[in-house]
């Protein structure tokens, strides 16, 4: 079975640090990872997703993640915060098993960003 | 284009009612996918429909169900609704989604209030 973690359910940054947002993932076949964006009272938004390929995968508003297979994780990066990134981020699979369009998402990070 | 649209977006109904709620896809898209979002469980996959035929469920009881029609568009009916009912419904779409690189685009959802 297919299954995701994510460390932290709060993450606090200043405006200009480095966010990181933690994902594992449990998985008996290859894995189709992704992170999605969720704002208040709206839908989810893909920001990026890794599939098959490049490990580093870049997405939308300065995120990228890497698939590090030997560690099970896809972590969430960005540079440099901006006051415009505070919402809550989830770690979702998906693969052959489950179905591609059955994903299973983790508990989600709400990310903070003060002045 | 126009985004995937659900109604209504917020519901109050009281325990055992039923209620049916709406998901229009993006145009020529033909998948359709139905989430439960609550605090406790979080993101959760309810099943899918594809030409009208559901293609893949969750582990939700028989009181939830769905259909789709010829031109895509969805529905999801819950019947005795039950007070953990109480939850953000999120519908995704996507083209045929037979593989992760077809993209799921989601709603803003329907906020249900089981009374």
């Amino acid at each position: 079975a297919q299954s995701v973690t994510q460390l932290g359910s709060h993450v606090s940054v200043s405006e200009g640090a480095l966010v990181l947002l933690r994902c594992n993932y449990s998985s008996s076949v290859p894995p189709y990872l992704f992170w999605y964006v969720q704002y208040p009272n709206q839908g989810l938004q893909l920001l990026l997703k890794y599939t098959t390929g490049a490990t580093l995968v870049k997405g939308i508003n300065g995120f990228e993640a890497e698939f590090k297979k030997s560690e099970t994780s896809f972590h969430l990066t960005k540079p440099s915060a901006h006051m415009s990134d505070a919402a809550e981020y989830f770690c979702a699979v998906s693969g052959p098993s489950g179905g591609y369009n059955k994903l299973i998402f983790g508990a989600g990070t709400r990310l903070a960003v003060h002045p | 284009k126009a985004g995937v649209t659900q109604t209504p977006r917020y519901l109050i109904k009281t325990r055992g009612q039923q209620v049916t709620l709406s998901c229009s896809p993006i145009s020529g898209h033909r998948s359709v996918s139905w989430y439960q979002q609550t605090p406790g469980q979080g993101l959760q996959f309810l099943f899918e429909y594809f030409s009208e035929t559901q293609r893949n469920k969750g582990n939700f009881p028989g009181r939830f169900s769905g259909r789709q029609f010829s031109n895509s568009r969805s529905e999801m009916n819950v019947s005795t609704l039950e007070l953990g009912d109480s939850a953000l419904y999120l519908c995704a779409s996507s083209l045929e989604q037979v593989g992760p690189q077809d993209t799921q685009y989601f709603g803003p959802g329907t906020r249900l209030t089981v009374l």
